[in-house]
């Protein structure tokens, strides 16, 4: 069973600042990453994913993918109080059906101004 | 745009009472249809998934049941809830696509709280 490990369990950096979060995971056969963000007391949202070795850029959101070792990373840029969240990794094999992503337990985010 | 409306927002209930959560999806046809546990401080976890009406398949099993009455309609529900039913409960939807990009779009959940 595929197993979703995330680092840090919190971080705290100051507005304007990098803010970087990782992910890794067990299964090499795993060909979807994303990265979800949970505001307290509410759902998750689907902020960017990535499926392929190498990285992706999405406005602030930087993903990186090294199915070698395992990892996949994320980084947001100019960092925002209003980027304060938890933020999720979900990992999964290609859909056939039920689509059942492993989520990992999440990093916390907080940017102060 | 598709929309997501979970209901209630929280609930308080005691050990033993029946439970009944819903939410309803608009703007999409024939999507497949997921229930969601969260534990405070714990993972997401899958409870059911419905990928047409009427058809309910079990993940995990925690005295809960689902239905599926209509394509946009799903509900969780429990005759006796146990204190460790307690959590956030979260209503999700995927395209039914299949293939790598798949995802995810939640409700906002509900809080759910045994005494």
């Amino acid at each position: 069973q595929e197993k979703v490990q995330q680092s840090p369990e919190s971080l705290i950096v100051p507005e304007g600042a990098m803010s970087s979060l990782n992910c890794t995971f067990s299964n090499s056969a795993s060909q979807s990453i994303w990265w979800y963000q949970q505001h307290p007391g509410k759902g998750p949202e689907a902020l960017i994913s990535i499926f392929s070795n190498g990285n992706k850029k999405e406005g602030r959101l930087t993903v990186y993918l090294n199915r070698a070792s395992l990892h996949v990373s994320l980084h947001i840029r100019d960092s925002q109080p209003s980027d304060s969240a938890v933020y999720l990794c979900a990992v999964s094999m290609a859909s056939g059906g039920n689509y059942k992503p492993t989520f990992g337990k999440g990093t916390s985010l907080v940017v102060h101004p | 745009a598709q929309t997501i409306h979970q209901w209630p927002v929280a609930e308080i209930k005691a050990v033993g009472s029946p439970l009944s959560l819903g939410c309803t999806i608009k703007g999409k046809s024939s999507p497949n249809l997921y229930w969601y546990w969260q534990a405070t401080g714990g993972t997401l976890q899958q409870l059911f998934y419905s990928i047409t009406v009427g058809q309910v398949e079990s993940v995990v099993q925690l005295n809960l049941s689902a239905s599926r009455p209509k394509d946009d309609q799903f509900i969780l529900s429990t005759e006796k809830l146990l204190l460790s039913h307690s959590g956030f409960y979260l209503c999700a939807w995927s395209p039914g696509q299949g293939g790598i990009a798949e995802t995810l779009y939640f409700g906002s959940g509900t809080r759910l709280t045994v005494l």
